[in-house]
């Protein structure tokens, strides 16, 4: 079942500016992950947070944990057209093997 | 890493009938998990499906409606059942790795329209 609530629900920018992208989730994790979807199809896997990090960096990503508040941030520097997709936040509540639970995404629209 | 080959990537069906969508891994995997993915939502558990045993289906999901099959550590299907315009979705097969904590991979995802 879905635990993590995302927001915002959609999300519109000009090319060039930051896309910060916000997902909370309910019980305690292993670790989380964001995922990206072009256009409804499979996901590509963007970076994974250990519950033990507070904060991670790849690229134009970046992305934060905070356990306290059960809560994570994606942030998309400089964006670009071809960033436009949806983007899933996903916990990982045991180790390994055990399948992921997402949060209701949201989309993202760069406007060139 | 692994890469998953999912088939078909879309089909139209007729309600009443039955679609069987294929997953290959390229590598041994111990469990392969299967999503559906309404239009518009995110994704939802449909069961996960053990080799050798039979699969474990999530609250909603009942495995007439669902059967899956896991013949061996690379291969999966799942069946989608007595078509309805409701069972209009994308499904995805995922895998993990025997790893503690690492990513998960996906199919490209079957998008079914059920006219």
């Amino acid at each position: 079942s879905q635990q993590g609530e995302e927001d915002p629900q959609a999300l519109s920018i000009q090319e060039g500016e930051n896309a910060t992208m916000n997902c909370s989730y309910k019980t305690s994790i292993n670790n989380l992950q964001w995922y990206r979807q072009n256009s409804g199809r499979g996901l590509v896997h963007l970076i994974l947070i250990r519950s033990n990090e507070r904060e991670k960096h790849s690229g134009r990503l970046r992305v934060t944990l905070d356990t306290s508040k059960k809560s994570s941030s994606l942030l998309i520097t400089a964006s670009r057209a071809a960033d436009t997709a949806s983007y899933f936040c996903a916990t990982d509540h045991f180790s390994g093997n055990t399948p992921l639970v997402f949060g209701k995404g949201t989309r993202l629209s760069v406007i060139a | 890493s692994a890469v998953i080959s999912q088939k078909p990537s879309r089909d139209i069906c007729q309600r009443g009938t039955s679609l069987t969508i294929q997953c290959q891994v390229d590598s041994q995997v111990t469990m392969m998990f299967w999503y559906r993915q309404q239009p518009g939502q995110s994704l939802t558990l449909i069961a996960t499906a053990n080799q050798g045993s039979e699969a474990t289906y999530e609250s909603g999901f009942v495995i007439d409606k669902f059967p899956i099959s896991r013949p061996n550590l690379t291969f999966s299907t799942l069946t989608v059942s007595n078509l309805s315009p409701e069972d209009s979705s994308i499904y995805l097969c995922s895998v993990g790795t025997a790893s503690s904590g690492t990513e998960a991979f996906f199919g490209q995802g079957t998008r079914l329209t059920v006219v």
